[in-house]
């Protein structure tokens, strides 16, 4: 049974740096195709994809927020660490560790792609002063 | 980034009821789309994925056709666990978006 469990502050200042842990069980990020990421949700908005890092190391962000995030991975302790600096009131969402079990790779962008196949509950981080 | 519509917002229909829910990405993404279901309080669930794969123990009531810029998920047969907000993500090109949901809500 694949499990992925948020860890991290609910309350940030404005200008801080969110550290959210993801703790995860039932796979192996050394397995190929796996994939570990983060999406956001702000309250009534749509999800937004932050962040991935594959069984290869490889590592993606999304383009409008690469510059504040950062994903490092510890296949030993099986936990996927996710840092955004320069926290603002419009980052209040809830933050979720996702698991991917087939990344495939895309030649024409030179990129991995997948849907999300397991989704931890999730965690409420509120940015305010 | 490719944006993806959703239609209606909202859906009211009756248990028993076959649905269909509308998905538009504003550039092809192939059949690189998913479905999921959100419930309140809850995290998504994944239910298609490929335009038209369900994903392991979805119940076979639940169908994804489409490709190109449309999609739909058809449910079959409505059953009262499955009011819920649908969400659609192309999974063509990173990142991968999301769709606003769509809500369907009991008649």
């Amino acid at each position: 049974q694949i499990t992925l469990k948020e860890s991290g502050p609910m309350l940030v200042r404005p200008t801080q740096t969110l550290t959210l842990t993801c703790s995860f069980s039932g796979f192996s990020l050394n397995t190929s195709g796996v994939g570990v990421g983060w999406i956001r949700q702000p309250p009534g908005k749509a999800l937004q994809w932050l962040a991935v890092i594959y069984w290869n190391e490889n590592k993606q962000s999304s383009p409008s927020l690469k510059s504040r995030l950062s994903i490092t991975k510890d296949t030993s302790r099986d936990q996927v660490v996710l840092t955004m600096t320069n926290m603002d009131t419009v980052d209040t969402a809830t933050y979720y560790c996702v698991y991917s079990e087939e990344a495939y790779f895309d030649f024409w962008s030179g990129l991995y792609l997948n849907w999300v196949d397991s989704w931890g509950q999730g965690t409420l981080v509120t940015v305010s002063s | 980034e490719i944006l993806m519509t959703q239609s209606p917002g909202t859906l009211s229909v009756s248990p028993g009821e076959r649905v269909t829910l509308s998905c538009r990405a504003s550039q092809s993404v192939n059949t690189n789309l998913a479905w999921y279901q959100q419930k309140p309080g809850q995290a998504p669930r994944l239910l298609i994925y490929a335009a038209s794969t369900r994903a392991t123990g979805v119940p076979a009531r639940f169908s994804g056709s489409g490709s190109g810029t449309e999609f739909t998920l058809t449910i079959s047969s409505l059953q009262s666990e499955d009011f819920a907000v649908y969400i659609c993500q192309q999974h063509n090109s990173w990142p991968g978006t999301f769709g606003q949901g769509t809500k369907l809500e009991i008649k």
